[in-house]
């Protein structure tokens, strides 16, 4: 079972970037990598996801080393709006689809 | 498209007491879930269901029960309800199982339940 640990929180400003890794030590060969960002009184919505290198979208790019035991989400000149709870999602196929999320990373924007 | 539909949002219950909580999607998906998230922390899986016809428990099962009538529609069943299921509930479906794309949750915009 691919478990996950992310920091549990985060401060930023406005404009600066923002880069959250989240370790998976026990990846298996075909999890994928998705992100998700939750706003209060919301259901998490998806952002992002890669298997191994960069993947690049209009609101973040996520970045994988060759091992792929960790990844790191960049979120590129930071916005209040983007004050949020972040979620690393390793899929573990071998469970059935049985997707268990961590703890999250909360991150706070300030002007 | 509507999505993935949760209903009632809101519910109050007595200790004790049943009810069932709706969930249907509209995307064709083949596999859904229901997690639960208690205030400030993390989602945690109760059951899944990983096509039609099929449920496992998840993380949290002990206190639910699940029926997934059909390819859309999937309900979460408290028999009899506790305190500590004060939370808010959320709904998921994901397109497939087993390959790219699977872990991919579109999700409700939740059930908030209290237990007296």
């Amino acid at each position: 079972l691919a478990k996950t640990t992310q920091p549990i929180s985060m401060d930023s400003y406005e404009g600066q970037e923002v880069n959250i890794t989240c370790s998976h030590n026990n990846i298996a060969t075909n999890d994928y990598i998705t992100w998700y960002q939750q706003f209060p009184s919301q259901g998490p919505r998806f952002i992002i996801q890669g298997y191994k290198t960069k993947v690049t979208n209009e609101v973040a790019s996520l970045f994988i080393p060759a091992d792929r035991k960790s990844s790191t989400l960049s979120l590129p000149r930071v916005s209040l709006s983007d004050t949020a709870v972040y979620y690393c999602l390793v899929g573990d196929y071998a469970a059935g689809n049985k997707l268990t999320f961590g703890g999250g990373t909360r991150v706070l924007v300030k002007p | 498209n509507a999505g993935v539909t949760q209903t009632p949002k809101f519910q109050v219950l007595k200790t004790g007491q049943s009810m069932t909580l709706q969930c249907a999607q509209d995307m064709n998906h083949n596999s859904m879930y229901w997690y639960r998230q208690d205030p400030g922390m993390g989602l945690r899986l109760i059951y899944y269901s990983a096509s039609e016809g099929t449920t496992d428990k998840g993380e949290v099962p002990n206190g639910y029960n699940v029926s997934r009538l059909n390819k859309r529609e999937f309900s979460l069943r408290l028999e009899s309800a506790a305190p500590s299921q004060t939370s808010v509930y959320f709904c998921a479906s994901s397109p497939e199982g087993g390959a790219s794309g699977a872990n991919v949750l579109t999700f409700g915009a939740g059930s908030r339940l209290t237990v007296l």
